[in-house]
């Protein structure tokens, strides 16, 4: 089945350092990659989409130059939170859309990675 | 503006019990519905996937239905075991600004009691 990773599941950072997250499809080849991020207790908000070799859309309130998105191939999308704050303290998750999937829009799924625990110290 | 709501918010019931949670959404114009599963301190698991043409979807000892008219869903366990224990998670994908996208509600963390 198809799979997404995330790396690492687990990070530490000082305040106003920087962060990068990996997110990959491992057995498919993905268009398209999505980054949420998730609160405690919370739901799952979408950040932003990210499309293979173009530049990612943001959803409103998200800051584009704090979460940097490059999709710069098929298999692998990487966020960075820059100058990181402890307010950036969050659970993100990726997740990717199979690119061979031509079925039409809502009958295929988007696969889940495992998740990042990002703590700001 | 799609908003998808859970209820109730958390469940905590013995085990063998049949269960039901509850979805709602408030813009019928969604593509599919799925139900997730997300363990403390992991990713999500795909439950059931529900496209906005059919009525419902049943894996095991799961079932989850779709009344897009009256926009809700509901996912039904069977015969509830302690491994259920988890946040179950409902989203909509909606198509918006040229894009689809994958509304969330905040979930139901559901307890069973051995």
């Amino acid at each position: 089945g198809a799979v997404v990773s995330q790396h690492p599941s687990r990070v530490i950072c000082k305040s106003g350092t920087s962060v990068k997250i990996e997110c990959r499809s491992l057995d498919f080849q993905a268009t398209t990659m999505f980054w949420y991020r998730q609160f405690p207790k919370q739901s799952l908000m979408l950040m932003a989409t990210s499309n293979e070799g173009s530049k990612a859309t943001y959803e409103q309130g998200v800051e584009k130059d704090k979460f940097l998105i490059n999709h710069a191939s098929l298999t692998l999308s990487t966020l960075t939170v820059t100058s990181a704050h402890p307010e950036d303290s969050s659970f993100y998750i990726c997740s990717a859309r199979d690119r061979t999937d031509r079925t039409p829009l809502g009958t295929y799924e988007q696969y889940f990675g495992p998740g990042t625990r990002l703590t700001v110290t | 503006k799609q908003e998808v709501t859970q209820i109730p918010a958390a469940l905590s019931v013995p085990e063998g019990e049949n269960l039901v949670l509850n979805c709602s959404f408030t813009d019928s114009a969604i593509y599919n519905l799925q139900w997730f599963r997300q363990d403390p301190g992991k990713g999500l698991t795909s439950l059931l996937l529900i496209q906005s043409s059919q009525r419902e979807q049943t894996s095991g000892r799961l079932n989850a239905s779709l009344d897009k008219s009256s926009g809700r869903s509901t996912l039904y366990i069977a015969a509830s075991q302690p491994g259920d224990s988890a946040t179950y998670l409902c989203a909509v994908l909606i198509y918006m600004n040229r894009d689809d996208k994958i509304i969330f509600g905040k979930g139901t963390r559901l307890h069973i009691l051995p």
